[in-house]
């Protein structure tokens, strides 16, 4: 059973380019969880999907930034224009339910640096 | 407002001593959970301790939650050079919202 799966583990784009982060979550998981972590800090939760759902989208940027969860295929988080401050290491994790009850899986991350 | 704050910062003992790492937290909570994060990798999560437990076991691991003072401790015994990585808990509460700490930096010197 594989686990959760993210691509590509470090992407580096210009200042106004777009980052497409990838997620698949494990097997039998339909909850899925991003996170960003800053040097040194612990993670900050971003959004939180199930299958073609956003279910809470509160620590997530209002602009630039947007995550999906369709019916097939991995998740995706999409940074548009990306700026320095985007700089970070970007987690997914996964969970059979809720993440208040079960426990949460995470993947290696992607490193996303802005030049 | 951030919810679990783990303390020390940062952590250096023998291998085979004991560690002691805290973790404290604001407001009402359904859950907490201590993972683990090796330098550059993702989180490994390491248990899960419901807030009407006050005790959990896991290998060499003890994990304990006191809700009226709103803390919890992580407690690793006979430390390996393995167990050198960076320690998180994380609250979950009513709203299922997960909330890590900045966590606490484990050094095990040889």
């Amino acid at each position: 059973n594989a686990g959760v799966m993210q691509n590509p583990r470090h992407l580096v784009r210009r200042r106004g380019q777009e980052a497409r982060l990838r997620c698949s979550p494990m097997k039998g998981h339909s909850h899925v969880y991003w996170y960003r972590q800053l040097p040194e800090e612990g993670l900050k939760f971003m959004v939180y999907l199930q299958k073609e759902n956003i279910i809470d989208e509160s620590g997530m940027p209002k602009e630039r930034f947007s995550a999906e969860f369709p019916k097939e295929g991995p998740s995706i988080l999409r940074i548009q224009q990306v700026v320095r401050g985007d700089s970070a290491a970007y987690f997914c994790a996964s969970s059979q339910g809720l993440a208040a009850q079960n426990a949460q899986y995470f993947g290696p991350g992607t490193r996303l640096l802005v030049l | 407002s951030q919810q679990g704050e783990e303390d020390p910062q940062a952590l250096s003992i023998q291998e085979g001593e004991n560690a002691t790492m805290n973790c404290s937290y604001k407001t009402s909570i359904n859950n907490l959970q201590w993972y683990r994060q090796n330098s550059g990798r993702g989180l490994v999560h390491l248990i899960l301790i419901r807030s009407n437990e006050r005790e959990k076991h896991s290998g060499r691991l003890r994990v304990t939650l006191d809700t009226s003072k709103k803390s919890s401790s992580l407690l690793i015994t006979a430390s390996r050079a393995a167990d050198t990585a960076s320690y998180f808990c994380a609250t979950a509460n009513r709203d299922d919202k997960i909330i890590f700490g900045k966590g606490t930096r484990l050094h095990i010197l040889p």
